[in-house]
C-alpha cells in the first residue's frame, strides 16, 4: 500500500530534550516536506526537500532540523524543544516530476507533540 | 510571497444544502491549486486539483474552477452529506517557487442531519 508513515504518533516530552520524528514514504517520491498545524493558523511549512541531500527552509524553520540521506526518509529533528513547538506535525511527499502536473502531496497520519 | 486566503469558518449546514467555501490566492508564478480534506484524527488527503487556468477539478460531487482573472478557486458541492463534515484546506504549489507550498487556514464544515 502506497503510504507515508510517521513515528511516533504521539509524544510528550520536556523542554530541552532532543527528539526525532521519523517520516518514510514508499512511493519513490522526489519531494518531501514537513508541516505543523496549529489552531487558527492552518498548515505552515517547516522544511522541504526536492531530492536527496537537498533541503530548504519553509516558512517556520526556526528550532527544527531535517536531513535527507535517503530518498524514502525525511526525519524532523528538534534539538532543544520548547513549549511553543507543541503542535500537530505532518510529513508529506510528492512526485513533483512535471511542472504543474503531479505535485499533489500525500500526507502522513500526523504526530501530536507536547513539550512541557 | 505566495498566499492563500480561505473563507473563515466554522460552517454549519443541513444535509442536502449547497456548499461554497471561498478561496483566493496570490502567487508570482503559475501555481497549481488544490483542495485537501482532513477528517477527524487523520492526515490531509487530496480532494481535487487544477493545474492551469480554467481547469475544473472534481471529485465526490465537489467541484472547483481555477479562475486566473479573479485569482480564485472556490469549492462547491450541490448537496452535502453528514459524511462531508471535515476541515477543508485550499492550497497552492508554485513550480517557479520550487518546493514551496502554501495552505490556507482551513475551514471546518459540520453537516447536520
Amino acid at each position: 500500500e502506497a503510504q507515508v508513515t510517521q513515528n511516533p504518533r504521539y509524544l510528550i516530552t520536556v523542554t530541552g530534550k532532543k527528539l526525532t520524528v521519523t517520516c518514510s514514504q514508499n512511493m519513490n517520491h522526489e519531494y518531501m516536506s514537513w508541516y505543523r498545524q496549529d489552531p487558527g493558523l492552518g498548515l505552515r511549512q517547516i522544511y522541504y526537500s526536492m531530492n536527496v541531500e537537498v533541503t530548504d527552509k519553509g516558512d517556520v524553520p526556526e528550532g527544527y532540523k531535517v536531513s535527507r540521506k535517503e530518498k524514502r526518509n525525511f526525519p524532523l529533528i528538534l534539538e532543544s524543544p520548547s513549549p511553543n513547538q507543541t503542535s500537530l506535525y505532518f510529513c508529506a511527499s510528492s512526485l513533483w516530476d512535471d511542472p504543474g502536473k503531479d505535485n499533489e502531496q500525500f500526507f502522513g497520519p500526523g504526530t501530536r507533540l507536547t513539550v512541557l | 510571497g505566495d498566499s492563500v486566503t480561505q473563507m473563515e469558518g466554522p460552517v454549519t449546514l443541513s444535509e442536502e444544502a449547497f456548499l461554497t467555501i471561498n478561496c483566493t490566492y496570490t502567487a508570482t508564478g503559475y501555481p497549481s491549486l488544490f483542495w485537501y480534506v482532513q477528517y477527524p484524527g487523520e492526515g490531509l488527503q487530496l480532494l481535487l486539483k487544477a493545474t492551469k487556468a480554467d481547469d475544473k477539478g472534481s471529485n465526490k460531487g465537489f467541484e472547483a474552477t481555477y479562475r486566473k482573472e479573479t485569482t480564485s478557486f472556490h469549492l462547491e458541492k450541490g448537496s452535502v452529506q453528514v459524511s462531508d463534515s471535515a476541515v477543508y484546506f485550499c492550497a497552492l504549489s508554485d513550480w517557479t517557487n520550487a518546493g514551496k507550498s502554501t495552505f490556507g487556514d482551513g475551514t471546518t464544515l459540520t453537516v447536520k442531519p
